[in-house]
Formats: structure tokens, sequence, C-alpha cells
């Protein structure tokens, strides 16, 4: 099992340009969620899903947009980048909502 | 979902016992707590979790109230190595999926 993964690990944007952050888990996980965590900050929910096809706003979703056309991935759009997404991205899924999250490596972004 | 408070920052000594508490004032019946463990650049990563009286294993001990309100994460004898930021989080499925953090407590061990 490799658990939960993300790419790319780390990268430079300008402002204005958009990527794709990629998440994909191997356990099956109903549930996955993304997260952004600002420098010395806690974690803040951008999106969630329940299943394949089915996606919701989280706490801070705005500039961002998730599809979950599988299981296993879970992938986060940023259309226009910007300074203030600068961040830390954090993916987790979990198999039922009460259980433990399992959590990525992270994607450190950088907006420029 | 039942909203967290936590202490922003907590010190400790080597080989002290820490104790962390969380409160939940409006946790739902059905609600479980979990506690996370966050180090610098990491995801956060499972500590415990229970849903009343006391849960224990090899890193750490849960107590919870009867009411529920709180909870407190205990960590016996703690090292340099436990220097992290704690979570609380409380959730189950009558309480929706949206699962968010609190702002966790940011815990120092020094020498």
């Amino acid at each position: 099992n490799a658990g939960v993964t993300q790419t790319p690990k780390f990268r430079i944007l300008k402002i204005g340009q958009s990527m794709t952050l990629q998440c994909t888990q191997d356990m099956n996980h109903n549930y996955m969620y993304w997260y952004r965590q600002d420098p010395g900050m806690g974690l803040k929910l951008i999106y969630y899903s329940v299943g394949a096809g089915i996606t919701d706003k989280g706490e801070v979703p705005n500039g961002y947009n998730v599809s979950r056309s599988t299981t296993e991935d879970f992938p986060l759009r940023l259309e226009l980048a910007a300074p203030s997404q600068t961040s830390v991205y954090f993916c987790a899924s979990v198999r039922e909502v009460q259980e433990t999250q399992y959590f990525g490596p992270g994607t450190r972004l950088l907006v420029l | 979902l039942a909203k967290t408070t936590q202490p922003i920052s907590m010190d400790s000594y080597e080989g002290q016992e820490v104790n962390i508490t969380c409160s939940h004032n409006n946790i739902a019946t059905n609600d479980y707590i979990t506690w996370y463990q966050q180090f610098p650049s990491q995801g956060p990563r499972f500590i415990i979790q229970g849903y009343k009286t006391k849960v224990t294993n090899e890193v750490a001990s849960l107590f919870i109230p009867a009411d529920r309100k709180s909870s407190t994460l205990s960590l016996p004898r703690v090292s340099l190595s436990d220097t992290a930021v704690y979570y609380c989080l409380v959730g189950g499925v009558n309480s929706g999926y949206a699962l968010n953090f609190g702002k966790g407590t940011s815990l120092l061990v020094t020498p």
C-alpha cells in the first residue's frame, strides 16, 4: 500500500497560471479531502468528496476546483494562481468519516 | 460539525507528563474524538481516538468525561521529539462529512 500520494512535491507558479495538484489513494477510501496550510497556521478545508462523482465545498473553496471521477483520484485545480494561494496543500482520505484520516506528504506551492 | 477549542501553545520539559485539553461543547451523540500530531513540513498523523471514558495506546491516553464536552490528550514522559502541533478533531456520521481542523496546540519540549 502506498497510502496517499501527492504530486508534485514543490511547484513555483507565476500569477495567473494554472495547475493541477494530483492526489491518489490506494486504500479504496470513500472520503477524500483537500486542505491548505499557511505558514504557522492550522489546516483549512478547501474541498472534500464523499465518493466518485460527489464533491462539496469546505471553508476556503474560492479559487479552486475539484473533480472525483474515480475512487482513487481527487485532483485539485487552480485556474488563476494568486500570491494568496502560496501554501502547503495536503490531501487526505478516510474509509468512514469517523475513522482515521490518512494524509499525503503535501505539495508546497509558491505563487510569484 | 462540533467546534473545538484548544490552547494555542504549551511548553514542557523532557520527562514530564503533558495534558492538552480540547473543548467541544456541541459534540453530537455519534461523534468520535480524534487527536492528530503534525511535525513541520509533514501531514498530520493519527495519535488516538475515543468515544467515551478512557482510551490508551502505546503513545498516549485520551480522557473523556461523561458529558463528552471536552477531552484531554495525555502524553507521558515527553521527549524532544514530541515537539509538534496537536489537533483535536470531532466528527461522526451524523455531523456531516466536512472534517475541519482547528488551530491546534503547539507543544514545545525543552531539555
